[in-house]
């Protein structure tokens, strides 16, 4: 069964920091997607990326950015210089594509609380 | 924003009533799938729409059902509420497919007294 992990609960940091919030996945399928979600308080969950599993690069979106590791089954996301504004609750997900009962749909991980102080 | 709407907005029933949530999917977006999301956990997934068939749902009792309209609009009913179903219900739609990227609307806040 596939599983997500987002250990850090909660991170809290101050402006201009930089902050990393993990994420590990289990899944026995070869082929997968990786996503990350951000959620505000205002409930709406914000798409920001998503990555195939043969498709290790890293990527980088302006001050966000992605490291991608299959050795470790890791999906890491980096805010550089945060921002106040990049206060919410951020989820990894996954979703299989390998066919099973899973197919196509998101397990998402328990979310990382982040605060940016200003 | 992406397009996804859902109402009401918030709602409030007694334990035993029914419910039903609504979701209008982005234009041109196929498939529809509904979550589950309690306060400080993550989204849980019930059950996927895809051309108005389901396709596969969660670990959720019959009492959750659902909907997918030709237009891809989509209902999700829930019939005999208990406390426990108080929660977020996310709506969210993909355009090509059930592989593709979710789309998630603002949800629906439910609260079951």
């Amino acid at each position: 069964a596939q599983k997500v992990t987002q250990a850090q609960t909660e991170i809290s940091v101050v402006e201009k920091e930089d902050v990393t919030l993990d994420c590990v996945y289990e899944t026995r399928d070869t082929t997968y997607y990786l996503f990350w979600y951000k959620q505000p308080p205002s409930g709406e969950l914000v798409f920001l990326i998503r990555r195939n599993s043969f498709d290790e690069q890293n990527e980088i979106s302006g001050r966000y950015s992605w490291n991608f590791q299959k050795s470790t089954s890791s999906f890491n996301f980096t805010i550089t210089a945060s921002q106040v504004v990049d206060s919410a609750v951020y989820f990894c997900a996954l979703s299989e594509a390998g066919g099973g009962t899973s197919y196509g749909k998101l397990t998402f991980g328990q979310g990382t609380i982040l605060t940016v102080h200003p | 924003e992406t397009g996804v709407t859902q109402s009401p907005t918030h709602l409030i029933k007694t334990r035993g009533q029914q419910v039903t949530l609504r979701c209008s999917s982005q234009s041109g977006h196929n498939t529809v799938s509904w979550y589950q999301q309690a306060l400080g956990q993550g989204p849980q997934f019930i059950f996927q729409y895809y051309r108005e068939e389901e396709n596969g749902r969660g670990n959720f009792p019959p009492r959750f059902s659902g909907l997918q309209f030709p237009n891809y609009s989509s209902e999700l009913n829930v019939n005999a509420l208990e406390l426990d179903d108080s929660a977020l219900y996310l709506c969210a739609s993909s355009p090509k497919g059930l592989l593709d990227t979710q789309y998630f609307g603002p949800g629906t806040r439910l609260t079951v007294l």
